[in-house]
């Protein structure tokens, strides 16, 4: 049973334009969730994480939404940017696991 | 210091060799990590240590040997791997709750 769920495998934008990428979850006792960026023979790194107590966080041009209910969040990226162009994670956990669960990841490609 | 070093970058092994990869970080983490990564796949748990002691084994087969010689330090040795062992390990550190600092990784091969 996958618990993090990344349902597009691939995105393609043009530079400038919104970059969305969606993460469903269904274990209700995550209440950590996280997005990492990963480039070629490269380990990932943290770009922007979110609380369950809150429903957006903000950092520069990236954007996370959580939804409790639909158990869905979502990453923006405003505008997108060629550099943008990677593999993007979703990671959440529960308190007192100490674990993450990933995601399949969605590889974003940002057209100039 | 914000990085994790792994050594080494690239490792080619038999299957009857015995190798270790090794990790250090020194931004004072308490829990360390190490992940297996196949090709277009999630990063996939294997070992956490929490204050340098291993707290989640996540039924990794034993040919694969944890240490974590300090707080600092982590080690996977490794012994009569099979091919299908080969991926990029990557290893991780955190505080105990939070966002996990990423090596760039260790691509194994296993001839």
């Amino acid at each position: 049973d996958q618990q993090v769920k990344q349902n597009s495998p691939s995105l393609s934008v043009q530079e400038g334009r919104i970059s969305i990428l969606n993460c469903d979850y269904t274990n209700s006792m995550f209440d950590y969730f996280l997005w990492y960026k990963k480039y070629p023979a490269e380990g990932p790194t943290f770009l922007i994480s979110i609380s369950s107590i809150k429903d957006k966080n903000e950092d520069g041009r990236f954007t996370v939404f959580l939804n409790k209910s639909a158990k869905h969040l979502s990453l923006h990226i405003v505008p997108s940017q060629p550099g943008d162009s990677a593999v993007y994670f979703c990671a959440a956990s529960a308190e007192g696991a100490g674990k993450s669960t990933f995601g399949d990841g969605t590889t974003l490609t940002v057209k100039p | 210091d914000t990085e994790v070093t792994q050594t080494p970058k690239h490792l080619v092994m038999g299957m009857t060799n015995k190798k270790s990869l090794k990790c250090e970080q020194h931004m004072g983490h308490r829990a360390m990590y190490w992940y297996k990564q196949k090709a277009k796949k999630p990063p996939e748990l294997m070992f956490v240590y929490s204050y340098e002691k291993l707290s989640i084994n996540e039924s990794v087969p034993s040919r694969f040997s944890p240490e974590c010689p300090n707080s600092s330090l982590l080690n996977l040795h490794l012994h009569a791997l099979q091919p299908e062992d080969s991926a990029l390990y990557l290893c991780a550190s955190s505080q105990p709750v939070g966002k996990l600092f990423f090596g760039s990784g260790t691509q194994l091969s296993v001839l």
